[in-house]
C-alpha cells in the first residue's frame, strides 16, 4: 500500500470509446504525475501537475485529456484511442519540487485498446 | 534534456551470484539520481538514491550503486542475489521537478 490509488486496475476498450483513469492519493502531496509504461521502452513521463495547475505536457497526443479537480485527486481521461495506446498507465506523486526525489506510485491501471 | 541509458534489458542468474546492473545519465553537471524497483504485481518503489556526498549508496535488500561521475554512470550491485530480487529495475535522473527513467532492466534469479 503506497498511499496511491489507481481505479480501474484494468480496462478494455475500442478504439471509439470514452474512458477515464483515476487517481487518488492520501499523502498530502502537492504533485502528481502521469506515466505510460510499455514494454521495452523508458517510463515514459506524459502531465505533470503541481498545486492543480499542469506544468508539463510531454507531447502527448490530445485523444489523452488530464484532469486534477484538487490536489488529491488526478483523472486521465480517453477518448478515440489506438492500439498502440495500450500499456499500463501509472499515476505518482509526490511533495511539491519533488524535494526528496521519491516518487510514489500507484500499481497502474492496465489498458488494451482493441 | 537529460536522459539515462540502461545497457542490460534482461539478467538470467541463479541464487547467490553476484549482480551488477548498468545505468548512465547524460548530463554532466549536478545529478540527482535513482533506482526503482517494480516487483511482479506490485508498484514501483525507491531502492535508493544518490543526491551529494559519499558516491557509495546504499538502500535497501542489500542494494548499493556507486556514483562514478567521470564515467557518467550510477550501477546498481548485489553481491548475492536470492530470488525475491526477481523484478524489474529502473535506473531515473532528476530534471527539475520530474524523474527521467530508463528502459528497465529485467532480473531473474533462479534458486
Amino acid at each position: 500500500e503506497t498511499g496511491v490509488t489507481q481505479t480501474p486496475r484494468h480496462l478494455v476498450m475500442g478504439m471509439t470509446n470514452k474512458k477515464s483513469l483515476k487517481c487518488e492519493q492520501h499523502l498530502g502531496h502537492n504533485a502528481m504525475y502521469w506515466y505510460k509504461q510499455s514494454a521495452k521502452k523508458p517510463l515514459e513521463l506524459m502531465f505533470v501537475y503541481n498545486f492543480k495547475e499542469q506544468t508539463e505536457n510531454n507531447s502527448v497526443p490530445s485523444r489523452f485529456s488530464p484532469e486534477c479537480p484538487n490536489s488529491s485527486h488526478l483523472f486521465l481521461h480517453l477518448h478515440t484511442l489506438q492500439p498502440e495506446d495500450s500499456a499500463l498507465y501509472l499515476c505518482a506523486s509526490t511533495p511539491l519540487g519533488l524535494t526528496t526525489g521519491e516518487l510514489f506510485f500507484g500499481e497502474g491501471s492496465r489498458l488494451t485498446v482493441l | 534534456a537529460q536522459s539515462v541509458s540502461q545497457h542490460n534489458h534482461h539478467v538470467i542468474l541463479s541464487e547467490a551470484a553476484s549482480l551488477e546492473l548498468g545505468c548512465n545519465y547524460s548530463y554532466g553537471g549536478t545529478v540527482n539520481l535513482f533506482w526503482y524497483v517494480q516487483y511482479p504485481g506490485q508498484h514501483l518503489q525507491l531502492l535508493l538514491k544518490y543526491f551529494s556526498g559519499d558516491p557509495l549508496v546504499k538502500g535497501i535488500k542489500g542494494f548499493e550503486a556507486e556514483f562514478i561521475k567521470s564515467k557518467f554512470s550510477f550501477n546498481l550491485r548485489k553481491p548475492s542475489v536470492q530470488w525475491s530480487d526477481t523484478a524489474e529495475y529502473f535506473c531515473a535522473v532528476k530534471d527539475t521537478d520530474k524523474l527521467i527513467f530508463g528502459t528497465g532492466t529485467r532480473l531473474q534469479v533462479f534458486p
